[in-house]
């Protein structure tokens, strides 16, 4: 079955600099991967997400890359700001119906002003 | 996007007693819902994949008599936590998935005295 790393497990930055957040899957058929972003006692919340058919997305201060054949994935915030704290989680389809997603332990990011 | 909606959001029980949590998506149908579980500071971990109208396919380790699961309607799963003790003491998040994204109830915080 699918396994999902990521790191680092904590990331301190100071407000306006970039963090990066790495993920490595195990499955090389899985074809989708998404991020969430999940603050102290609420839901995780999907920020962004791609899929296999393309290297790179970008929304705004949050871009993901992609690549295959290394089979990783990386979360890239710029100009991060301090309620961009929180945990965040990267994801791994799982199986052929599209229905439940493996989840990386998770990066717990604190922006400091 | 679309809502799911968990309830109760915290509950605090005695040790022994059983608990029902209860998890609906509001605005679509879901046939499968899925549960987890979350340690404080700790990822997702997959309970158990709810499924409308059939029994629960349970993950590996976690006790089908303990951690009960019913999907009665294309809306709503419920999870009952029976004989509840300490250690049952956890954030229990549920999702459904639509269109190949992952939708999160808000979370339900039990705690067993």
């Amino acid at each position: 079955g699918e396994n999902v790393e990521q790191h680092p497990s904590t990331l301190s930055v100071q407000e306006g600099d970039s963090a990066v957040i790495k993920c490595t899957y195990s499955d090389s058929a899985s074809n989708y991967f998404p991020w969430y972003k999940q603050e102290l006692g609420k839901r995780p919340q999907l920020i962004i997400d791609i899929r296999s058919n393309v290297g790179e997305k970008k929304d705004q201060r949050i871009a993901v890359t992609l690549n295959k054949t290394a089979k990783h994935f990386s979360l890239h915030i710029t100009e991060t700001q301090p309620e961009d704290s929180a945990v965040y989680f990267c994801a791994a389809l799982r199986d052929n119906y599209g229905q439940n997603f493996v989840f990386g332990p998770g990066t717990r990011l604190s922006v400091l002003p | 996007g679309a809502v799911v909606s968990q309830h109760p959001s915290r509950v605090i029980c005695k040790s022994g007693t059983s608990v029902k949590i209860e998890c609906r998506s509001l605005d679509f149908q879901a046939t499968t819902m899925f549960w987890y579980r979350q340690f404080p500071k700790q990822s997702l971990m997959l309970m158990a994949t709810s499924n409308e109208g059939s029994k629960a396919t349970y993950e590996q380790g976690v006790e089908k008599d303990k951690f009960l699961i019913n999907h009665a309607s294309l809306t709503l799963s419920t999870l009952t936590v029976t004989s509840a003790h300490p250690e049952d003491s956890s954030f229990y998040i549920c999702s459904a998935n639509l269109r190949g994204e992952l939708f999160f109830g808000e979370g339900s915080r039990l705690t067993v005295l």
